[in-house]
């Protein structure tokens, strides 16, 4: 069964600073999805990462793939308030055709001004 | 172009009483999930159509949950008897092609069991 690993489930910084969300998996996958929830509303896709050093970027918010690792990697640099929100990862996985997500935990962001 | 919506956005019911969720996925979308986040716990898939059929319900809890997609249009997803262990969230989510690099999700409806 895969399991998705990803830490630290709150993360509490002060604007300006930089950090970076982990995400661990356990099996080979075609794809790894980041999204954004902010309370109430639905999951926004923030990334996908389809291949070994996938490096994708939009403003502040980085992710990158290493598939060798089963890891990815969501880096904020120079955080500001409006990064504020709940950032999930998840795993693709196919089976038959079918394909389904594994979800992390999630990472709870909390910007401080 | 109009999202995925999910009605109710938040349901209050007692134990052993039903609820129906419906979702209404993106115009042209065929495959169409739901996922639940059970309070604490990480968001996990339950079931997959493609268009009216369910290619997937692996991740289904048990058969209190009917999850129906006629016309394969708008799917709902009814719980009866409702348990405690049933309060979440329920997101919905939907794409024009499998494996493809877009899943919307709707807004989630919150259920919760008293």
């Amino acid at each position: 069964e895969l399991k998705v690993e990803q830490n630290p489930l709150f993360l509490s910084m002060q604007e300006g600073k930089n950090y970076t969300i982990y995400c661990n998996y356990s099996t080979t996958s075609d794809r790894l999805y980041w999204y954004r929830q902010d309370p109430g509303k639905s999951l926004e896709s923030l990334f996908v990462l389809l291949s070994n050093g996938a490096v994708k970027q939009e403003g502040r918010l980085m992710a990158s793939l290493d598939t060798k690792a089963r890891l990815s990697t969501l880096h904020i640099t120079a955080a500001v308030h409006d990064l504020s929100a709940t950032y999930f990862c998840a795993v693709a996985t196919r089976d038959f055709g079918n394909e389904k997500l594994t979800f992390g935990t999630g990472t709870r962001l909390t910007i401080i001004p | 172009e109009a999202g995925v919506t999910q009605f109710p956005s938040h349901s209050v019911i007692e134990k052993g009483q039903t609820v129906t969720l419906r979702c209404d996925p993106i115009s042209g979308h065929d495959n169409l999930y739901w996922y639940r986040r059970v309070m604490g716990k990480e968001i996990k898939f339950l079931l997959h159509f493609v268009k009216e059929s369910k290619q997937d319900e692996s991740g289904m809890p048990n058969n209190r949950f009917l999850a129906e997609r006629t016309g394969g249009t708008y799917s709902t997803l009814k719980v009866q008897p409702a348990e405690l262990e049933d309060s979440g969230v329920y997101f919905c989510a939907s794409s024009q092609y499998i494996g493809g690099e877009k899943l919307f999700f709707g807004s989630g409806t919150q259920l919760s069991v008293l």
